[in-house]
């Protein structure tokens, strides 16, 4: 059985960091793709960051760039998302994903609140 | 980037059939057939019900098809029942190697 399992939110005050990470097991993680996707209070679906199977290739929404860096380890079945200078509009619920735009599987989330 | 254009709301009466639309561009929506939907319910994490445009992953019921033409895709579900009533998103891939979701419909079931 396909099963995600994020870790790591928690409340953050504004400029700070946190680091997410994203358990994997029931399949080959080293064989697909990853997303982060979040969805703040209330509102819609956004996606944040994908990464390739071995890691050499990564995108990220604009509004993260450059604060925010996904990366995974292959060998420990995990995805992580380092997210550095938090704002209050970061504050979300965050999902891991499985794949880059087909995402079939889904973690339960992990809450985000940047506030001080 | 915006997100694609999706109706806040749509409503249907059990039994009926409803259509979801999702408006992009031609860098996202139009330019390829790797148009996603997904159905949400309160509290709970999304779940794939049609990918690449039109095709069912295993589980889904075939009240529920995809399609696309032009710059929008839509979902239609037929033969509407009360548990179909969630919040639907659309997803597309871009011409920028990103990823863009719609804003969400809220289908409700009288």
């Amino acid at each position: 059985e396909v099963q995600l399992v994020e870790s790591g939110g928690g409340l953050v005050q504004p400029g700070g960091s946190l680091r997410l990470s994203c358990a994997a097991s029931g399949f080959t993680f080293s064989s697909y793709w990853m997303s982060w996707v979040r969805q703040a209070p209330g509102k819609g679906l956004e996606w944040v960051a994908y990464i390739k199977e071995d890691g050499s290739e990564k995108k990220y929404v604009d509004s993260v760039k450059g604060r925010f860096t996904i990366s995974r380890d292959n060998a420990k079945n995990s995805l992580y998302l380092q997210m550095n200078s938090l704002r209050a509009e970061d504050t979300a619920v965050y999902y891991c994903a499985r794949d880059r735009s087909r995402f079939y599987y889904w973690g339960q989330g992990t809450l985000v609140t940047v506030s001080s | 980037q915006s997100a694609l254009t999706q109706p806040a709301s749509v409503s249907g009466s059990p039994g009926q059939s409803i259509t979801i639309s999702c408006t992009g561009t031609s860098s996202d929506v139009g330019g390829y057939n790797y148009v996603s939907w997904y159905q949400q319910h309160p509290g709970k994490a999304p779940k794939l019900m049609i990918y690449e445009v039109s095709n069912r992953p295993s589980g889904v019921p075939d009240r529920f098809s995809g399609s696309k033409s032009g710059n929008t895709a839509s979902l239609t579900i037929s033969g509407l029942q009360a548990e179909d009533e969630a919040d639907y998103y659309c997803c597309s891939y871009t011409s920028t190697k990103t990823v863009i979701f719609g804003g969400g419909t809220k289908l409700t079931v009288l």
